[in-house]
């Protein structure tokens, strides 16, 4: 089976960095995967790592490393949109994603 | 870039009756599909996964009766849900993989309140 930890809520201030941790325990184990989801809405893909390493999309990006079953997703610039859930999401080859708990992102001014 | 249309997007029906979620793939061959159930303030759970022209697949504590899952084509898949109850309200979104996708597309979801 797969399970995803994440922590439960981070709050930040506009323009500052967030890292939103994730670690996972699965078997079989192919690749990390990061989604954003606001209220109401359906989730929205924002990066995947299949290799280790660092994964850069403009202001975010997400860590992968295999032999600490860890991950992270970085949040640069926050803006007051940023405000969303966060869901990691691993998944066997060829089968479904599995998502952790989430992470809900409150940004201030 | 791969696109799932999910309708409806929202659905409020009688307790007894019976509701269907229809999820398209718009262009490319859905293979499989997965279908997820969200409570508010949870995460998405995987319910089911469904291949091409095969019965589905669910997920522990799922009932199959109750939530009957049909992909007869490369580009639909559709879940009723039967005799619904008001604990059946909630968020459900499918998710495609094709044969040339290897990702996976989100549809837009069903807020599906039963009263």
């Amino acid at each position: 089976g797969q399970s995803l930890e994440q922590p439960s809520e981070v709050t930040a201030v506009e323009g500052a960095i967030v890292q939103i941790n994730c670690t996972y325990q699965t078997s079989g184990f192919y690749g990390l995967s990061w989604y954003q989801q606001h209220d109401g809405g359906a989730p929205t893909f924002l990066s995947y790592n299949g290799l280790d390493g660092l994964e850069e999309t403009g202001r975010f990006s997400s860590f992968l490393s295999r032999s600490d079953s860890y991950g992270y997703l970085l949040l640069q610039e926050l803006q007051m949109k940023d405000s969303a859930s966060y869901f990691c999401a691993g998944n066997q080859a060829g089968t479904a994603l599995i998502f952790g708990k989430g992470t809900t992102l409150s940004v201030s001014s | 870039g791969a696109v799932v249309s999910q309708h409806p997007s929202r659905v409020i029906c009688k307790s007894g009756t019976s509701v269907k979620i229809e999820c398209r793939s718009l262009d490319f061959q859905a293979t499989t599909m997965f279908w997820y159930r969200q409570f508010p303030k949870q995460s998405l759970m995987l319910m089911a996964t469904s291949n091409e022209g095969s019965k589905a697949t669910y997920e522990q504590g799922v009932e199959k009766d109750k939530f009957l899952i049909n992909h007869a084509s490369l580009t639909l898949s559709t879940l009723t849900v039967t005799s619904a109850h008001p604990e059946d309200s909630s968020f459900y979104i499918c998710s495609a993989r094709g044969d040339r996708n290897y990702g996976y597309t989100f549809g837009s979801g069903t807020r599906l309140t039963v009263v």
